[in-house]
């Protein structure tokens, strides 16, 4: 149990298009989840956190207008990057989690999407 | 401001050697306190956790964990090694306020046969 799947697993687009990343939470009923940005042989930087049917809260630094995260249901959350740029090009993952964000739970990770931005 | 430190960034040991890999974390509050791992082409695994209680925990594959609140430090610990461990590792803070994962740089561990 607690699956977590991404589409797509790659994509590769050209500079100016906007990209559209989906994270599924398979066989249970995710509140909250979180996109992470992962550099190579770098650490997972959260990008911003999502509750089902509010705004995502974003960290300091991520461009709201930039990343766009939509979380319409309790096992769909999608990130959109928007006039995608080379800077771009990274590893993108999701997480989820069975209750609200600031209680104890265990994220359930996705297998990330790599965007390469050419 | 949170972080967690891990001091190895690439550990290369032949099997059946014992594992150690430090992480340090900044945070004075209530803390939950994790270890994941990233094996090659895969997703984050969670290895084990700790929340409350003993401060020794075991998780999978014979990992074992021990929170020394005094030292902030939450060190991953394998007796002995196999070839199949060869894995990227993470340290990951939880704060009790935020409910946040803050995750160290990561550890590479490469076990030679």
């Amino acid at each position: 149990g607690a699956v977590v799947s991404q589409h797509p697993s790659r994509v590769i687009c050209k500079s100016g298009t906007s990209v559209k990343i989906e994270c599924r939470s398979l066989d249970f009923q995710a509140t909250t989840m979180f996109w992470y940005r992962q550099f190579p042989k770098q650490s997972l930087m959260l990008m911003a956190t999502s509750n089902e049917g509010s705004k995502a809260t974003y960290e300091q630094g991520v461009e709201k207008d930039k990343f766009l995260i939509n979380h319409a249901s309790l096992t769909l959350s999608t990130l959109t990057v928007t006039s995608a740029h080379p800077e771009d090009s990274s590893f993108y993952i999701c997480s989820a989690s069975r209750l609200a964000g600031t209680s104890y739970n265990e994220q359930f990770f996705g297998p990330g999407t790599r965007l390469t931005v050419l | 401001a949170q972080s967690v430190s891990q001091h190895n960034h690439h550990v290369i040991l032949s099997e059946a050697a014992s594992l150690e890999l430090g992480c340090n974390y900044s945070y004075g509050g209530t803390v939950n306190l994790f270890w994941y791992v990233q094996y090659p082409g895969q997703h984050l695994q969670l290895l084990l956790k700790y929340f409350s209680g003993d401060p020794l925990v075991k998780g999978i594959k014979g990992f074992e964990a021990e929170f020394i609140k005094s030292k902030f430090s939450f060190n991953l610990r394998k007796p002995s090694v196999q070839w199949s461990d060869t894995a990227e590792y993470f340290c990951a803070v939880k704060s009790g306020n935020t409910g946040k994962l803050i995750f160290g740089q990561g550890t590479t561990l490469q076990v030679k046969p």
